[in-house]
């Protein structure tokens, strides 16, 4: 069965340090692997999405992710981070086959900015 | 403009009530999803659909019940028959191949 670990429930920065939110996962095949940001009270986004080829993926508002096959992860990343990107962060896992569109999620991380 | 629209945005229901969630997409996809959402623990999938006329439990499904009578709608009733039903509830729609999800907006229910 698949599965997602965050290990961080919560990270703090300071606005304009460079940001790490850890992702582990386990899955048999080659996964197919998100980040969804969520503000609170609100549905989820997405941030970006693995599938295959390059394995540093490139997404909205400035993040990016790579994917380590030998380390099962799939860490996000951003250089320099706003006040604005204080939200929850998941990462998910998606499912082949029969099951494709089924995703799995990990508990997610509280990112908290401060000024 | 295309998109997942849940209604209501919140919701109060006495114990011993059932209540249905709104859930509509006009993204013309095939799959359709319901979480529900508890602090700390993330998303946990209740009901899922791929087809009209077609869906299978989730990791939580006891004490909820979902209908697909259209590929647009997928509503889903929070029974008396849950015995915690407070929590953050979202819908999400994907293209069947490809995973990721959109989601709407939520729906906050409370048992008063």
């Amino acid at each position: 069965a698949q599965s997602v670990t965050q290990p961080d429930i919560h990270i703090t920065v300071s606005e304009g340090a460079s940001l790490e939110l850890r992702c582990n996962y386990s899955y048999g095949a080659t996964p197919y692997l998100f980040w969804y940001v969520q503000s609170p009270g609100q549905g989820l986004q997405l941030l970006l999405k693995y599938f295959s080829g390059d394995t540093l993926v490139q997404g909205i508002k400035g993040f990016e992710a790579e994917f380590k096959r030998s380390q099962s992860s799939f860490n996000l990343r951003k250089p320099s981070v706003h006040w604005s990107d204080a939200a929850e962060y998941f990462c998910a896992v998606g499912a082949h086959g029969t099951n494709a569109g089924k995703s799995t999620f990990g508990d997610g991380t509280t990112l908290t900015v401060k000024p | 403009d295309g998109g997942i629209t849940q209604s209501p945005k919140y919701l109060f229901r006495k114990e011993g009530q059932n209540v249905t969630l709104s859930c509509e997409q006009n993204l013309n996809h095939d799959a359709m999803y319901w979480y529900r959402q508890d602090p700390g623990q993330g998303l946990r999938l209740i009901y899922y659909s791929q087809i009209v006329n077609d869906f299978q439990k989730g990791d939580i499904a006891e004490g909820y019940s979902v209908s697909r009578e259209k590929k647009e709608s997928f509503p889903l009733t929070v029974t008396s028959a849950q015995k915690n039903p407070t929590a953050f509830y979202l819908c999400a729609s994907s293209s069947l191949g490809y995973n990721e999800q959109f989601f709407g907006p939520g729906t906050r229910l409370t048992v008063l």
